[in-house]
């Protein structure tokens, strides 16, 4: 079973360009979520879908960041523009289901703004 | 609010040895627990979770942690490492309305010396 798939694994742009980073979950996962970890922090909750809908977006940071799940398959998360505080690691993780707390996690897509 | 405190943001063990990795939490209900372990270049991978039941729960790779509700800590063992065990480790609780929404703490590195 193919495991949570992140794209790219790694990003580099300036500040003020736009990245969009991409999450395949686990197949017939109906959560999904995004966490971010800044400069060696606390990995920190972004938000979390089920299926296409966005059920708990409050660790969205701010209206630059946008979230979107089509279809309740496939994630994006657009940052635009991109900022200074913005670098850091972007993890997605998975689970199944609403009874099942267990989320599993993609390797992480590594931004740096310069 | 919710949150969770690991206490030592590094530790050296010597191969052979024992290991104990402190974790605190602050949650108002029943939490659900989690230990994660990062390796490089690796995704989160779940270790063990405590949601109910026996408070010294079983994990992968020869970990087990024992929740201690009085002392609102939830603590990682091994009894004897091995250099492979060498990565960062997360202790987690899950919040937010069904426990979606996982609150990490800050990580702690485990280094391993020979």
């Amino acid at each position: 079973e193919a495991g949570v798939t992140q794209f790219p694994s790694h990003s580099v742009i300036e500040k003020g360009q736009t990245v969009t980073l991409r999450c395949d979950p686990i197949s017939g996962h109906d959560n999904l979520y995004w966490y971010r970890r800044v400069m060696g922090k606390e990995i920190k909750f972004l938000l979390h879908f089920v299926k296409e809908s966005k059920q708990d977006e409050s660790g969205m940071p701010n209206n630059r960041f946008l979230a979107e799940r089509t279809g309740g398959t496939y994630s994006t998360l657009k940052v635009q523009p991109a900022e200074l505080e913005d670098s850091g690691v972007y993890f997605c993780a998975s689970s199944f289901g609403g009874s099942s707390y267990e989320q599993y996690f993609g390797p992480g897509t590594r931004l740096t703004v310069t | 609010a919710q949150s969770v405190t690991q206490p030592d943001i590094h530790i050296t063990v010597s191969e052979g040895a024992s290991l104990e990795l402190r974790c605190n939490y602050s949650y108002g209900a029943t939490p659900y627990l989690f230990w994660y372990v990062q390796s490089p270049g690796q995704g989160l991978q779940l270790l063990l979770k405590y949601f109910s039941g026996d408070t010294l729960v079983q994990g992968i790779k020869g970990f087990e942690a024992e929740f201690k509700r009085s002392q609102s800590s939830f603590n990682l063992r091994k009894p004897s490492v091995h250099w492979s065990d060498a990565a960062e480790y997360f202790c987690a609780v899950g919040a937010g309305t069904g426990g979606f929404k996982t609150i990490f703490g800050a990580g702690t590195r485990l280094f391993v010396k020979a």
